[in-house]
């Protein structure tokens, strides 16, 4: 159990176009998913807390407008990079919190998106 | 705020050793949960064990056990008769219990290395 699905393992798209990453908890409701951003052999940078039925939280620094986040459902997550420029390139990371495991507050994590903007 | 600390940024380890990962933590919380993610060169974080701070039996995992000692607030993890396939980053995390915001506060990892 406790399976999330990240789509897409990979993309490389232009300078100035936008690009969606969609994260799925497939065998529970999540309703807390996360995104994450992974430079190498570095640890996991939180970028923002998606809460299904409302905004976003995002992390200090994080620009809102550019990294847009939409948690529509209780097992979908998006995260749409808006105007990409290739500093954005980066390995991001989504995880879902399942609420009913013991209520240990447990996150489960996406396979990641690996994201090439040239 | 909670900080993670691993303070070993590389190990190795022969196939069929012992290795200990080591993590140490500062929070002013009494609850909490404590977590061992692995990160393959897949890059797919998996969970590998979780402790509750309540509880004071040590959390085990087949192979992965971890020495969990509240009072210092040490939480390393051991992975007995290692294998190659448990090469990987470790990352060690936190997060306080029954918090409003469920974020998980990481370590910067621990490379592990396992040699044939």
């Amino acid at each position: 159990g406790a399976v999330v699905s990240q789509h897409p393992s990979r993309v490389i798209c232009k300078s100035g176009t936008s690009v969606k990453i969609e994260c799925r908890s497939l065998d529970f409701q999540a309703t807390t998913m996360f995104w994450y951003r992974q430079f190498p052999k570095q640890s996991l940078m939180l970028m923002a807390t998606s809460n299904e039925g409302s905004k976003a939280t995002y992390e200090q620094g994080v620009e809102k407008d550019k990294f847009l986040i939409n948690h529509a459902s209780l097992t979908l997550s998006t995260l749409t990079v808006t105007s990409a420029h290739p500093e954005d390139s980066s390995f991001y990371i989504c995880s879902a919190r399942d609420p009913d495991y013991h209520g240990t507050d447990t996150q489960y994590f996406g396979p990641g998106t690996r994201l090439t903007v040239l | 705020a909670q900080t993670v600390t691993q303070s070993q940024p590389e190990m190795s380890v022969q196939e069929a050793e012992t290795v200990t990962l080591s993590c140490t933590y500062d929070t002013s919380e009494n609850n909490y949960y404590l977590f061992w993610y692995k990160q393959p060169p897949s890059r797919q974080m998996i969970l590998v064990i979780r402790q509750e701070a309540y509880k004071q039996q040590n959390a085990t995992e087949n192979r992965f056990s971890v020495n969990f000692q509240k009072a210092a607030k040490s939480f390393s993890l051991k992975i007995s008769d290692s294998q190659l396939g448990d090469t990987a980053m470790y990352f060690c995390a936190f997060i306080p219990r029954g918090g409003s915001n469920y974020k998980l506060t990481f370590g910067k990892g621990t490379l592990l290395t396992v040699n044939p």
